[in-house]
């Protein structure tokens, strides 16, 4: 059973146009994220929700838009595509646990969208 | 902000050495993850320290953290082949929720 699914796997598009990618989580987790990954592999926080609630809002252009239905699934919408764009666009999940100390999220992670903008 | 650190980027080695990776950062953290990435897949969870003088194992991988140094390691001994891959790690910085990746580590090994 996948953990994290990602669709699509690859998307191309031209400049201009809007895309959406969608992610949904099995693992019943609180907690989502989406991350981008560009060329040289360096990896960036965008956004996180917390049961269907934004958390974390990096400096993203408003051109991105992440919407969570339900706590199982985060989806990515990108308005106006730019040449900038292109990057892989991996989409994660955690849970905060508790331990002696402290606690942890450990994030597992989707197979990732390659997005490419001609 | 939280700045991490990772040295070497790139790191090409022979089967059967050791060598280390070492993962910098800024602020306050006791909570360090290592993810590995094989070439266009996504990021698996290997290791997460959770405080000061933790040591974790996972066949030829140990992962240490000392935090008051900031600084973290990953060693490989004996390397072979399959553990060719980019190795991140990523910090929290205070907030659970959010962690903050290093640049990544590409290693080849060498048959």
């Amino acid at each position: 059973d996948t953990a994290v699914s990602q669709t699509p796997k690859y998307l191309v598009t031209q400049m201009g146009n809007d895309k959406s990618i969608k992610c949904e989580q099995n693992l019943g987790h609180d907690t989502m994220y989406w991350y981008k990954q560009d060329s040289k592999k360096f990896l960036k926080i965008m956004f996180s929700y917390n049961n269907k609630e934004l958390i974390i809002n990096e400096t993203v252009p408003n051109r991105f838009s992440p919407k969570s239905p339900d706590k199982a699934h985060l989806n990515l919408h990108i308005n106006s595509l730019e040449l900038g764009d292109s990057a892989v666009y991996f989409c994660a999940s955690s849970q905060e646990i508790w331990r002696e100390g402290g606690s942890y999220n450990e994030q597992f992670f989707g197979p990732g969208t390659r997005l490419t903008v001609l | 902000e939280l700045k991490v650190e990772q040295n070497p980027l790139f790191l090409s080695m022979q089967e059967g050495k050791n060598y280390t990776i070492y993962c910098n950062y800024s602020t306050t953290s006791d909570r360090l993850y290592w993810y590995r990435q094989d070439p266009g897949k996504s990021l698996e969870s290997l290791f997460v320290l959770l405080s000061n003088g933790a040591v974790k194992q996972e066949g030829r991988l140990m992962a240490s953290l000392d935090t008051k140094a900031r600084l973290s390691t990953l060693h490989i001994t004996a390397a072979v082949h399959d553990l060719s891959a980019t190795y991140f790690c990523a910090v929290a910085p205070g907030i659970v929720d959010k962690i903050i990746f290093g640049k990544g580590t590409r290693l080849h090994i060498l048959p």
